[in-house]
């Protein structure tokens, strides 16, 4: 099974920018897998932000946002809160399975 | 809105089965389909499978083949995911997602399931 690979921590000031990445094992990343980014607080289920590489729900904030980044997918964040601090997972799709990355874990500090 | 109410939680001995179910309302429940997502404690989220509502096709992933099944009941607009010959690595919270097979959006709260002697 492929293994899909993120930052396993990343810290960013309040009000700064950070990117998070996603990779794989099998190659580089694209549009073909479907890659979601989801955020998980603790104690809480987690929530769907990206969906299809950049696509938005209705609840997720504009200051994020996904993209495919040098072989990678990858969410950044723009203008970061401390109710960002959370655990972000990515999950991409490979011909009827679907991998999670280990995710990585976010502090706003 | 839409909404996943998942069962509640669950402590089996090794060796047994669970069941745990996932109510949906909010939409038309055969126009989505459903994901499983498990996360042990302190670990990350792993992907179980996908069943369609619409005619029952279920997809598992190749770690749980044979031991997990997903049904669902129309007549209540609830899916079920049963998980057999349970060990204690199974210990973990179970999520439902609804979405379709390269798309999540909305996720029930959880069940823990713990196995333990």
């Amino acid at each position: 099974q492929a293994v899909v690979t993120q930052e396993p921590s990343l810290t960013v000031s309040p009000g700064g920018t950070v990117t998070l990445t996603c990779g794989s094992s099998t190659g580089g990343v694209t549009s073909g897998h479907y890659p979601h980014w989801f955020q998980q607080k603790p104690g809480q289920a987690p929530r769907t932000l990206i969906y299809d590489t950049s696509k938005k729900h209705s609840w997720t904030p504009a200051r994020f946002s996904g993209s495919l980044l040098g072989g990678k997918a990858a969410l950044t964040l723009s203008g970061a809160q401390p109710e960002d601090e959370a655990e972000y997972y990515c999950l991409l799709s490979y011909s009827g399975a679907r991998v999670f990355g280990g995710g990585t874990k976010l502090t706003v500090l | 809105q839409v909404q996943l109410v998942q069962s509640g939680a669950e402590v089996k001995k090794p060796g047994a089965s669970v069941k745990v179910s996932c109510k949906a309302s909010g939409y038309t429940f055969t126009s989505y389909y459903m994901h499983w997502v498990r996360q042990a404690p302190g670990q990350g989220l792993e992907w179980m499978g996908i069943i369609n509502p619409s005619g029952g096709s279920t997809t598992y992933a190749q770690k749980l083949q044979g031991r997990v099944t997903m049904t669902r009941d129309t007549s209540t607009s609830t899916v079920y995911m049963e998980l057999s010959s349970l060990r204690s690595e199974d210990t973990a919270v179970y999520y439902c997602a609804r979405g379709w097979p390269n798309w999540f959006d909305t996720w029930g709260q959880g069940t823990l399931v713990t196995v333990s002697s």
